[in-house]
């Protein structure tokens, strides 16, 4: 398809195991982001990449979250050692370089038991 | 600290009738607002936005208001259709470290009722 895809749909683990979310972006947009939405709550930023690097990590929450986009296109947000307040929407949006418009996922809802 | 506030958790509005959704923000370095659509179990959807430069932006059925003296904005949607029923989110950017990163609120629920 033509737009953001993340998988898994959604994704039950255990707590204390490592979980890894996907995001294809669009083709030919060089900036990604991950956001997390909690319940009752608005997307939260996580990480932008431009392109390969991780411009700007800020948002992570604590040392457990990664995220990589090696070959400037997909891009894997991995989570260590899960905890049950990481029950969240994890969407990743993508977008050309100096667009303000950017276009979000389905976005994987993971629950951590 | 929300930068980005959606006071009115809910709104329930008559086909036909006009809805107006409202959003304030903090922080006087965003240069860029949007509104975004979102369906269950779907992701935002972009639906319109507003440059900092302009207080009025129009598409069919939606218009945004901005007054950025009162750092406020608004989406007006007239008619009201049925299919307009979703949560809008109301995002701020401002062109950063963080690219284009937007700065949501909380989001208002939106009813229209037949």
């Amino acid at each position: 398809g033509a737009g953001v895809s993340q998988t898994p749909s959604n994704k039950v683990t255990e707590k204390g195991k490592y979980v890894e979310l996907r995001c294809d972006p669009i083709s030919g947009h060089t900036a990604l982001y991950w956001y997390r939405q909690s319940l009752g709550q608005g997307p939260e930023f996580l990480i932008y990449f431009q392109g390969t690097g991780a411009a700007d990590d800020s948002g992570l929450p604590n040392d457990r979250f990664f995220a990589v986009r090696p070959e400037g296109s997909v891009s894997t947000l991995k989570i260590q050692r899960t905890e049950r307040g990481d029950s969240a929407v994890y969407l990743c949006a993508s977008s050309l370089y100096g667009d303000t418009e950017a276009f979000f996922g389905q976005g994987t809802r993971l629950t951590v038991v | 600290d929300q930068q980005v506030k959606q006071n009115s958790p809910s709104l329930s509005v008559q086909e036909g009738r006009i809805s107006i959704l409202n959003c304030d923000y903090t922080n006087s370095m965003f240069d860029y607002f949007l509104w975004y659509k979102k369906y269950p179990a779907e992701g935002p959807t972009f639906l319109i936005s507003i440059s900092s430069i302009k207080d009025k932006n129009e598409d069919g059925r939606f218009t945004v208001f901005l007054n950025k003296s009162a750092k406020h904005l608004s989406l007006h949607i007239v008619p009201s259709q049925p299919g307009d029923s979703a949560v809008y989110f109301c995002a701020a950017s401002a062109n950063s470290n963080s690219g284009y990163a937007l700065n949501f609120g909380k989001g208002t629920s939106l009813l229209v009722t037949p």
